[in-house]
């Protein structure tokens, strides 16, 4: 089956510095790719996505590029803020999608000023 | 402003009692999905639905019931088989269900008095 695994937290970092969250995958053939992020109380919102192999998704200064030979989806952003505290999910959706998104378990990211 | 709409945003259950959670969208969305939220663990998929008067169970259906008479709405039903019910729950939508992003709501938090 599908599965999604993603580096435990919290990851704590101080204001500008550099954020990797890594999250690998196992599907079968071409999934697409998400990350989406979470505040206190609130919904999912997209953060980025990617749909084949050697795409790069981007938003918000976050980055995560599709890697299939690794079977990966790190996100990454070059100096973070204190409002980038939240959790943070790898998702991958099947093509077809007819079972909806596989998650991970979720990254919290805390950042410090 | 188009969306979706969770209500309420808490809930509270008594023990052998089902209650509904609501999940509208008017974002002419084909596909709706609803989750669950247990910490840790990320989100998992209890059901989901692709096209009115059609749904398919997800990882964990046992203790639930929904239904999908309307295009904008997918209630769940949270029923007393269900034994553990305290979670966080989201409905999300989708165009379709084959590689689109997944757009959710902010969530109902169900707890057990």
């Amino acid at each position: 089956g599908n599965s999604v695994t993603q580096m435990e937290g919290p990851v704590t970092l101080s204001e500008e510095a550099f954020l990797t969250i890594n999250c690998t995958y196992t599907a079968t053939g071409y999934p697409s790719l998400f990350w989406y992020v979470q505040y206190p109380g609130e919904g999912l919102q997209l953060l980025l996505k990617a749909t084949k192999a050697d795409d790069k998704g981007s938003n918000k200064g976050f980055e995560a590029t599709y890697r299939k030979e690794t079977t990966s989806f790190h996100l990454e952003k070059g100096s973070v803020q204190v409002s980038d505290s939240a959790v943070y999910f790898c998702a991958l959706m099947a093509r077809g999608g007819a079972d909806g998104l596989t998650f991970g378990k979720g990254t919290h990211l805390i950042i410090q000023p | 402003d188009g969306g979706i709409t969770q209500s309420p945003k808490y809930l509270f259950r008594k023990e052998g009692q089902n209650v509904t959670l609501s999940c509208e969208q008017n974002l002419n969305h084909d596909a709706m999905y609803w989750y669950r939220q247990d910490p840790g663990q990320g989100l998992r998929l209890i059901y989901y639905s692709q096209i009115v008067n059609d749904f398919q169970k997800g990882d964990i259906a046992e203790g639930y019931s929904v239904s999908r008479e309307k295009k904008e709405s997918f209630p769940l039903t949270v029923t007393s088989a269900q034994k553990n019910p305290t979670a966080f729950y989201l409905c999300a939508s989708s165009k379709t269900y084959s590689n689109q992003p997944q757009h959710f709501g902010d969530g109902t938090r169900l707890s057990i008095l």
